[in-house]
């Protein structure tokens, strides 16, 4: 059964950091990896999908990358702003059966403070 | 547009109601899922339905019962719920089940059972 884990579970940084989000899986057998945003008591906002086979994939200010092999992702969040305050969910897509299931990890509360 | 909606935003229902919740989406999506999170939790995967047709049921009890009455329409129909079943419900929507498709959630359905 798939575990991902995420560390760590609460981050506060003053505005203009950059900071490292980490994500670790114990089944490598992935076919994909999505990084989400999400706001306390709103929907998932999609920030990057790394295919199993790319190593990272950038979107502004956010690059997210993937060691398939060893089981780890990160999400590097650069000059950090306080509207980037958020949980980050970090899930993987593994197949179960005839069907693919995404597993998310619990997600690390962020804070910015200005 | 990426844009996946659900109705209502909350919904307050004593265990022996009846209410549905409502997911749409116009993006020509012939995946939708839905999920269940609870409070500090991440989303677990309750439903997939891959071209109007049920593919997963994680062994969901028979008081949520989903349906799919076209591509760009998902219902759960909630029966004698019971308390701890109050979550936020997501809806999500992805191109198919393929591997390379990335997930579009919903603002979700905010669920108190009394």
């Amino acid at each position: 059964k798939q575990e991902v884990t995420q560390i760590p579970a609460a981050l506060s940084v003053p505005e203009g950091e950059n900071l490292v989000l980490n994500c670790s899986f114990t089944d490598s057998a992935i076919y994909n990896l999505q990084w989400f945003r999400q706001d306390p008591g709103k929907g998932l906002t999609s920030l990057l999908l790394i295919q199993s086979s790319q190593r990272e994939q950038t979107s502004g200010r956010l690059n997210a990358s993937l060691d398939k092999s060893s089981g780890r992702s990160t999400l590097y969040i650069a000059a950090s702003q306080p509207g980037d305050s958020a949980t980050y969910l970090c899930a993987v897509l593994n197949s179960g059966g005839s069907n693919y299931k995404l597993t998310f990890g619990k997600g690390t509360l962020l804070t910015v403070n200005p | 547009d990426t844009e996946v909606t659900q109705t209502p935003k909350h919904l307050v229902m004593g265990m022996t109601n009846k209410k549905s919740l409502k997911c749409e989406q116009h993006m020509g999506h012939r995946a939708m899922y839905w999920y269940k999170q609870k409070a500090k939790k991440p989303p677990e995967l309750m439903f997939v339905y891959s071209y109007e047709k049920l593919s997963i049921n994680e062994s969901v009890p028979s008081r949520f019962s989903p349906e799919c009455p076209n591509s760009s329409l998902l219902n759960l129909h909630l029966h004698a719920l019971q308390p701890e079943d109050s979550a936020l419900y997501l809806c999500a929507s992805s191109q198919t089940t393929g591997t390379q498709y990335e997930q579009y959630f919903g603002p979700g359905t905010r669920l108190t059972v009394t």
